[in-house]
């Protein structure tokens, strides 16, 4: 199974700053990674699909970056909606695999 | 509107079995690849299993590979999930979700539900 490692795992920030998380896979998955949002009790959102492709309707301060086996997700100006914890995923092969989410935090 | 509804979940003991349904409205649910996702208390997602557009291509996980079986009947916009020999380590909320893109399971999930939760406890 390819193994995905997400960092950080946590990490504490303030409104309109700029956060980056990023996620390692342990083999080539070219560009079938995927990036979801998730609030408490709620379920996961898709953000950015294709690495580097925004889903509809996603605001475009999120953006994606990366192929391969490194992969990023920024988040430029950081707003009080985005506090929550973010997942990558990879559909490359199967067993489809998520990080392990970085959960993002009021500073 | 696009949805996914869960239902079936609940408390169960250690050994037995629980249905899980998921339906579909809204779009075409008999084109498109579909997931069961887990989440344990506190924890990260976890794919469970996958079933092709037409039911003809179904994988699992290790830890359900043999106790768990994933079906959908097109006609009835459903999906399910048969778990059987359930263990304590299975408590989690399910989730289903939906391949993207249509006729394909490789593919990012942009339609979830909204989950069921499964405890398994004596």
């Amino acid at each position: 199974a390819i193994r995905i490692t997400q960092s950080p795992s946590s990490l504490s920030a303030s409104t309109g700053d700029r956060v980056t998380i990023t996620c390692r896979a342990s083999q080539g998955i070219s560009s079938y990674l995927a990036w979801y949002q998730q609030k408490p009790g709620k379920a996961p959102k898709l953000l950015i699909y294709a690495a580097s492709t925004l889903q509809s309707g996603v605001p475009s301060r999120f953006s994606g970056s990366g192929s391969g086996t490194d992969f990023t997700l920024t988040i430029s100006c950081l707003q009080s909606e985005d506090f929550a914890t973010y997942y990558c995923q990879q559909y490359y092969s199967y067993p489809w695999t998520f990080g392990q989410g970085t959960k993002v935090e009021i500073k | 509107q696009v949805q996914l509804v869960e239902s079936g979940g609940g408390v169960v003991q250690p050994g037995r079995s629980l249905r899980l349904s998921c339906a579909a409205s809204g779009f075409t649910f008999s084109s498109y690849g579909m997931h069961w996702v887990r989440q344990a208390p506190g924890k990260g997602l976890e794919w469970v299993a996958v079933i092709s557009y037409d039911g003809s291509n179904k994988y699992y996980a290790d830890s359900v590979k043999g106790r768990f079986t994933i079906s959908r009947d097109n006609s009835k916009n459903t999906l399910y999930l048969q778990m059987n020999s359930l263990r304590a380590e299975d408590t989690a909320v399910y989730y289903c979700a939906s391949s993207m893109v249509r006729g394909v399971i490789y593919d990012a999930f942009d339609i979830w539900g909204q989950g069921t939760m499964v405890t398994v406890s004596s």
